[in-house]
């Protein structure tokens, strides 16, 4: 069974406005981190923002936010105001606990394009 | 600027000629990752180092080596390179294994 799944293959978005991009997740652990990675077409994975499982508050970073509903298992990660230069691969991401090593386990990605 | 290197950024090879895959950090972390990523998929984790101590993921091919020389270098040797090994390689490293993951630039491999 898919422990991420991000459903949304490419996305469409017009410059300055906010995307919404959708991840689940799957676990029974309740230790667990979630993270967004940005992938240019050059390749390099880059960092945007992490969620605790016990985080009691949405992250934020600058113009992402994630929007954790632990509940439903969710966590979408939110660009306000965006910019031709978030076009790019978006990778959400699950790190379960802490006797994995660190393994992260990624979604299929969402391509983001922005239109001017 | 702190940061995870990896060199080359593009290697070319043929088939079955052993290559290897350099990757450096002076981030000062404990633990160095590669993973592997072809074309239009998500990453995949090969193994990892925290500190020297090694781990393999169980699906990874044993055609696929790794060394820790020191806490700053790690190296991804693979033996006997087939048509599937080619891929983009990625670095990650973190300070503690519940910690965020910094990537390098990748290497990009083509095994001709």
């Amino acid at each position: 069974a898919q422990k991420i799944t991000q459903t949304q293959p490419g996305m469409f978005v017009q410059e300055k406005e906010a995307v919404t991009l959708d991840c689940t997740y799957d676990t029974s652990d309740p230790s667990y981190g979630l993270f967004w990675y940005k992938q240019p077409s050059s390749g390099e994975m880059i960092f945007l923002i992490y969620q605790g499982s016990y985080d009691q508050q949405n992250a934020t970073e600058g113009r992402y936010s994630l929007n954790f509903q632990k509940a439903r298992k969710s966590a979408n990660l939110v660009i306000s105001a965006s910019q031709l230069g978030d076009s790019a691969m978006y990778f959400c991401a699950m790190r379960e606990g802490y006797n994995q090593g660190g393994k992260l386990i990624f979604g299929q990605g969402t391509e983001l394009s922005v239109k001017p | 600027d702190a940061m995870v290197i990896q060199n080359p950024r593009y290697q070319v090879t043929q088939f079955g000629k052993p290559v290897t895959l350099s990757c450096s950090q002076t981030l000062n972390h404990n633990v160095m990752y590669w993973y592997q990523q072809k074309s239009s998929q998500a990453p995949k984790l090969l193994f990892h180092y925290y500190d020297k101590d090694f781990n393999n993921e169980a699906d990874t091919p044993d055609n696929f080596q790794s060394r820790r020389p020191n806490t700053s270098f790690c190296f991804l040797d693979i033996r006997s390179p087939g048509l599937g090994d080619a891929a983009m390689y990625l670095c990650a490293t973190s300070r503690v294994v519940t910690g965020t993951q910094y990537f390098g630039p990748g290497t990009r491999l083509l095994v001709l």
